[in-house]
């Protein structure tokens, strides 16, 4: 399967604890999305990167939330001190960004988060 | 402010019959426009966009969208609907307020349910 790939799929954790999701995307894809998705809601964007570089962030991403992208291929979300609030499904897309062009967002499976 | 909106939450259609899914926005200058579709535990799939052109966009799965500039809106459409195209259906404007993060708002999507 050569599409964007999430792990895991489904994370249960207690309030408090740390967390990470990692996403692969497609292969020589230079920019990688997150976004957050509640229940009856669509995807929020959380954070991009071209390449190794993050470029934006959302005012969603507080302080507990990071991500990376090193050397630009796969990314990882990491979520410090889990709340409640924080249940979602953390979504994974990526792009080929080329000048002159508007690109396609293809999107992994998703992480369901799951804070008890 | 950018932002799609979906106005019904649930669309409900006989097998073999056309089916609309309705989507407006609200954006300034010209909209980048695209449908994805989520069936249960998968994530999002592309289905079409539409950047300049021609206003009938044909997608996957036999799915079209029209987009009405005078109407601001961009709903997708299908001939013929199958059983099988029921899922979650969301419509996204790319936000070019900041440049060029190729970040997506979402609407809310709307329920597709194709009875037999």
């Amino acid at each position: 399967d050569t599409g964007v790939s999430q792990n895991p799929r489904h994370k249960i954790t207690k309030r408090g604890q740390n967390v990470t999701f990692r996403c692969d995307p497609i292969s020589e894809h230079n920019r990688l999305y997150w976004y957050r998705q509640t229940l009856g809601q669509g995807p929020e964007f959380l954070t991009y990167f071209q390449n190794e570089a993050q470029l934006e962030k959302s005012r969603l991403l507080s302080d507990r939330f990071s991500a990376e992208r090193p050397k630009g291929s796969f990314s990882t979300l990491e979520i410090q001190r889990t709340e409640q609030g924080d249940s979602a499904m953390y979504l994974c897309a990526s792009s080929f960004r080329r000048e002159g062009y508007t690109d396609t967002q293809y999107f992994g499976p998703g992480t369901r988060l799951t804070v008890l | 402010a950018q932002s799609v909106a979906q106005p019904e939450d649930q669309v409900n259609v006989a097998e073999g019959n056309p089916l609309t899914v309705k989507c407006t926005y609200s954006v300034s200058g010209n909209p980048y426009l695209f449908w994805y579709v989520q069936y249960p535990n998968r994530g999002l799939q592309f289905l079409l966009k539409y950047i300049t052109g021609d206003n009938l966009v044909k997608g996957s799965y036999g799915f079209e969208a029209e987009f009405n500039k005078s109407q601001t809106s961009f709903h997708l459409k299908k001939p013929s609907a199958l059983v099988s195209d029921s899922a979650l259906y969301f419509c996204a404007v790319r936000d070019i307020r900041s440049g060029n993060t190729g970040k997506l708002i979402f609407g809310q999507g709307t329920t597709l349910q194709v009875k037999p």
